[in-house]
């Protein structure tokens, strides 16, 4: 069945720590990925977006994702988290027909 | 400004009762969506319009209604036929430009239904 994997659930970090988020899809051909974060009780916020070209795409806040093709991949990344990127983060994949399936999130937690 | 608009915010149903969501969205864009999002599932597809007066079932359809009778408005009904309403819903919507690169979904900012 096609789906999109975010493997890990809950992420706990201290601030200024790296982050990186997991996201795997199982659909074949063309594929349109992105990244979307959600504060408690609000919408959803688009972060960034893959289409075709550089596989590493930069999005707003300082965040970065890569896409790899050959472990159909689409991960998160910032270098150094602050207390509000606290969150919760959704990949979604779209195969051109306008509409989006999601993974079912990963909580990040950031220390002080 | 541009956007959409969820209303209400909050919401409690009765058992029994037939409730009606709110959203409403002044960025021109053609295709309208609502999604249902439970703690640990993620965003599921209930419905969605591509343009006024058509709409097709999403993968959790059963005990919802819509219509689009208009470009701006997207209304979902939470039916008595639903049996677990509780949850947290979404409305988003998007251009639909043929060939196009797809800017993806801009979303309101939510409903909370509780059923009591």
């Amino acid at each position: 069945a096609q789906s999109v994997s975010q493997h890990n659930h809950h992420v706990i970090l201290s601030e200024a720590a790296s982050l990186e988020l997991g996201c795997n899809y199982s659909y074949g051909g063309t594929v349109n990925l992105f990244w979307y974060v959600q504060s408690p009780g609000q919408g959803l916020q688009l972060l960034l977006k893959y289409f075709s070209g550089d596989t590493l795409v930069q999005g707003i806040k300082g965040f970065e994702a890569e896409f790899k093709r050959s472990q159909s991949s689409f991960n998160l990344r910032k270098p150094s988290v602050h207390w509000s990127d606290a969150a919760e983060y959704f990949c979604a994949v779209s195969l051109n027909d306008y509409k989006l399936s999601f993974g079912a999130g990963t909580t990040v937690t950031v220390r002080a | 400004d541009g956007g959409i608009t969820q209303s209400p915010k909050y919401l409690f149903r009765k058992e029994g009762q037939n409730v009606t969501l709110s959203c409403e969205q002044n960025l021109n864009h053609d295709a309208m969506y609502w999604y249902r999002q439970d703690p640990g599932q993620g965003l599921r597809l209930i419905y969605y319009s591509q343009i006024v007066n058509d709409f097709q079932k999403g993968d959790i359809a059963e005990g919802y209604s819509v219509s689009r009778e208009k470009k701006e408005s997207f209304p979902l009904t939470v039916t008595s036929a639903q049996k677990n309403p509780t949850a947290f819903y979404l409305c988003a919507s998007s251009f639909d430009l043929m060939g196009q690169p797809w800017a993806g979904y801009t979303f309101g900012s939510g409903t909370r239904l509780t059923v009591v």
